[in-house]
C-alpha cells in the first residue's frame, strides 16, 4: 500500500499568496483528517471529513482557511492569504471509519512544512 | 474537553535498558481509545500502540507495552530493550469513542537512546 500521500513536501511563499496543500488518503479509507504541528501549539486537528462530508472543522482557524474533499481519494487545504503565522507543519492522515462506536487507526502522510515569509 | 499532558519533555536512556514514558488524561467519558504515536526525524508520525478503554489487559507489541489504569487516567508507555531507532518524539493521544473522531495529542516527550 502507497499510504497517505501528500504534496508539496515543501512549500515556501510570501505573505498574501494563496497556498493549497493535496492530499490523497489510504485506497478504501473513508476517513481523512487535516492536522496542524508548531512549537506553540503542538499537533492539533485543523478538520476531519467522512465519506467525503466535513464532520468537525472547529478547528479551523479563521476564514482564511479552507478544506474541500471533491472524491474519496482526493482533498486540499487552502490558506488565502497565507500569514507568516501560518508557518508549520500540516499532516493530513487516514482511517477506515466502521461506525457503531469502532474506529481504526488514522495513519499519517509525511507532512507538508509551509513556510510563510 | 479532553486533557492529554505528557510531563517528561525529555528523556534519554542507555541502548538495551527500559524506558517509561507517562501520560495521564482527563476526560469525563468511558469508552474511548487512548493510543501512542511516534515522531521520528524524519517527522513521519507512526503510530506505535493503541489501547481501548473498555479493555482490562493491557495492550503489547513486540517491545513496546502500556499501564493503563483507568481510575487513574494514566496510559504509559514501557520500552523494553531499547534500540537507537526508538529515538523520536513520542506523542499520547486520546480519542472519544462515538461520534467523533478527532485525536487530541499531548506535548511529547523527546526520547533519545543512547549508544
Amino acid at each position: 500500500d502507497a499510504g497517505v500521500i501528500q504534496s508539496p513536501r515543501h512549500e515556501v511563499t510570501e505573505m498574501g499568496q494563496e497556498v493549497t496543500l493535496r492530499c490523497k488518503p489510504i485506497s478504501g479509507h473513508n476517513s481523512l483528517f487535516w492536522y496542524r504541528q508548531t512549537m506553540m501549539r503542538g499537533l492539533e486537528l485543523l478538520i476531519y471529513f467522512n465519506n467525503n462530508v466535513p464532520i468537525d472543522d472547529s478547528g479551523m482557524p479563521e476564514d482564511r482557511f479552507s478544506a474541500k474533499m471533491p472524491n474519496a481519494s482526493f482533498s486540499t487545504l487552502k490558506i488565502q492569504p497565507s500569514e507568516p503565522r501560518d508557518s508549520a507543519v500540516y499532516f493530513c492522515a487516514s482511517s477506515l471509519a466502521r461506525g457503531g462506536g469502532s474506529t481504526d487507526t488514522q495513519y499519517f502522510g509525511p507532512g507538508t512544512r509551509l513556510t510563510v515569509l | 474537553a479532553q486533557t492529554v499532558t505528557q510531563s517528561q519533555p525529555e528523556m534519554s536512556v542507555q541502548e538495551a535498558e527500559t524506558v517509561t514514558l507517562s501520560c495521564t488524561y482527563d476526560t469525563s467519558e468511558n469508552n474511548y481509545y487512548l493510543f501512542w504515536y511516534k515522531q521520528p526525524p524524519s517527522r513521519q508520525m507512526i503510530l506505535v500502540i493503541r489501547q481501548e478503554a473498555y479493555k482490562q489487559q493491557n495492550a503489547t507489541e513486540n517491545r513496546f507495552s502500556v499501564n493503563f489504569q483507568k481510575a487513574a487516567k494514566s496510559f504509559s508507555l514501557k520500552i523494553s530493550d531499547s534500540q537507537l531507532g526508538d529515538t523520536a518524539m513520542y506523542f499520547c493521544a486520546f480519542m472519544f469513542n462515538f461520534g467523533n473522531e478527532k485525536l487530541t495529542f499531548g506535548t511529547g516527550t523527546r526520547l533519545t537512546i543512547i549508544p
